[in-house]
């Protein structure tokens, strides 16, 4: 079974641009989430979707921030404009249902503003 | 909000030995305690986890207790071999309407030395 797919697997940009990151949650599951890792912050819930609907965006540090879920197999999350600080480890998550249960790691995308 | 604190933040160990990781957490409605296992390049993978309703769950060499009293929960790991070295994280889930959410701890780099 394919896991969590996340694209690109690495992205450098330069700031000011827009990165645009890509995840397919496991095929089934009604859950998705996006979480940030950094050194300094650890790892940090930025958006919850349940059934393609966002339901808790408060992790989303600024307006810079955008995520969507157009359908139960994708969803993007939008930085724009790109800042240096930016630069980390997005990873998206998904899980059968919403609760108490087993959350399934991507492999990440790791950001690389200059 | 949910804090978790984990400690150490690195443990070396001798193949064979054990290794215990410590985590407190400070909402008492919390009910849900993950651990995950994160190798190089990968996202998380859960490897154990317990809920507030059980005091001790083993899973071949790993094993987590539970003191909800106290508000701290652990991860034992026994006969530790080279491929237990990764990242481990603890994590607490939210209360009510909010069980969805993870809080993550810092993370510990257990290093095992052949």
């Amino acid at each position: 079974d394919a896991g969590v797919i996340q694209s690109p697997r690495h992205e450098v940009t330069e700031m000011g641009q827009e990165v645009t990151l890509r995840c397919k949650p496991i095929s089934g599951h009604n859950s998705l989430f996006w979480y940030r890792q950094t050194m300094m912050r650890g790892l940090e819930l930025l958006i919850y979707f349940n059934n393609n609907v966002p339901i808790d965006d408060s992790g989303m540090p600024e307006d810079r921030f955008s995520a969507k879920m157009p359908n139960a197999s994708f969803s993007t999350l939008k930085i724009q404009p790109s800042e240096p600080r930016d630069s980390a480890v997005y990873f998206c998550a998904s899980s059968r249902t919403s609760g108490n249960i087993e959350q399934f790691f991507g492999p990440g995308t790791r950001l690389t503003v200059l | 909000g949910e804090n978790v604190e984990q400690h150490p933040s690195t443990l070396s160990v001798q193949e064979g030995d054990s290794a215990v990781i410590k985590c407190t957490y400070s909402d008492s409605a919390s009910n849900y305690f993950p651990w995950y296992k994160q190798e190089l390049g990968k996202g998380p993978q859960l490897i154990i986890d317990i809920r507030s309703n059980v005091g001790e769950k083993k899973d071949q060499r790993i094993a987590v207790t539970l003191n909800k009293t106290a508000k701290h929960f652990s991860l034992h790991i026994t006969e530790t071999q080279p491929e237990d070295s990764a990242v481990y994280f603890c994590a607490a889930s939210g209360s009510g309407g909010s069980n969805y959410k993870l809080t993550f701890g810092k993370g510990t780099l257990l290093t095992v030395n052949p």
